[in-house]
C-alpha cells in the first residue's frame, strides 16, 4: 500500500525558502512515476507546483518556476520541495503526489500547513 | 482565474443525479490531454475518483462516472448520498503552459 507524508517547518518568516519534504513507503521512487507537489490556499482551489520524474527530470508550473526546485533522495525514499522567498500569498496546504505519465495523481500525503509570518 | 472551468456549485437532494462540468481550450483537452476528476471532502486531501475520462479507480462506487464531448468533460454522480458533499476538481495538462498540470477552479457539492 503506497503511502506519502509531508515533513517539513510548519512557519516561514517572510522572504525566506521553505523546504519540505515527502517521505513515500509501499513504492520505491526510483522505480517509476512523476513525483509531484500541488499546494492549496485554505478556502481556496488546487494549485501544481510541479512534478519529477524518477530519472531525475523536471517540470514547474510556469508561474512559480524561478522560485522552485524539486529533488529526488533514492537512498531515503524521498522527495523534496524548495520554494524561496516566500511571501504571504504562498500560504498553503502543500500535498505531495504519485502521478503516472500525464495521468492523474493516484496517491496524496495529508497535506502540511504553512504560515507565512514574521 | 483557472484554465479549466467549472460551475462554482451544484446542489442536488439525496438519491438524485448531479453533472459537474469541466470546459477546457484546444492547448489542453482539445489537445488530446485526459481529464481526471478528484474528490476532496472537508478537512480532507484530495481523492482521485475517474482517471482518463471515464476510468473510476480503484475503489470507487459506480455512482461517479465521468465523460467526454469536444472540448469538455463531465463528472456525473447518480444516487446522491450526504457522504459526498464537498469540493470536486477536474485536471488535465496543458501545451501552452510546457505541458503543465493544470486544475479546475473547483465546484462545491452541497447535498440537500
Amino acid at each position: 500500500h503506497v503511502q506519502l507524508q509531508e515533513s517539513g517547518p510548519g512557519l516561514v518568516r517572510p522572504s525566506e525558502t521553505l523546504s519540505l519534504t515527502c517521505s513515500v513507503s509501499g513504492y520505491s521512487i526510483n522505480s517509476g512515476f512523476y513525483w509531484g507537489w500541488i499546494r492549496q490556499p485554505p478556502g481556496e482551489g488546487l494549485e501544481w507546483i510541479g512534478n519529477i520524474y524518477h530519472s531525475g527530470t523536471t517540470y514547474y508550473n510556469p508561474s512559480l518556476k524561478s522560485r522552485v526546485t524539486i529533488s529526488l533522495d533514492p537512498s531515503k525514499n524521498q522527495f523534496s520541495l524548495k520554494l524561496t522567498s516566500m511571501t504571504a500569498a504562498d500560504m498553503a496546504f502543500y500535498y505531495c503526489a504519485r502521478a503516472e505519465f500525464w495521468s492523474g495523481f493516484d496517491y496524496w500525503g495529508q497535506g502540511a500547513l504553512v504560515t507565512v509570518s514574521s | 482565474q483557472s484554465v479549466l472551468t467549472q460551475p462554482p456549485s451544484v446542489s442536488g437532494a439525496p438519491g438524485q443525479r448531479v453533472t459537474i462540468s469541466c470546459t477546457g481550450s484546444s492547448s489542453n483537452i482539445g489537445a488530446g490531454y485526459d481529464v481526471h476528476w478528484y474528490q476532496q471532502l472537508p478537512g480532507a486531501a484530495p481523492r482521485l475518483l475517474i482517471f482518463g475520462y471515464t476510468n473510476r479507480q480503484s475503489g470507487v462506487p459506480d455512482r461517479f462516472s465521468g465523460s467526454k464531448s469536444g472540448t469538455s468533460a463531465s463528472l456525473a454522480i447518480t444516487g446522491l448520498q450526504a457522504e459526498d458533499e464537498g469540493d470536486y476538481y477536474c485536471q488535465s495538462y496543458d501545451s501552452g503552459l510546457s505541458s503543465s498540470a493544470i486544475f479546475g477552479g473547483g465546484t462545491k457539492l452541497t447535498v440537500l
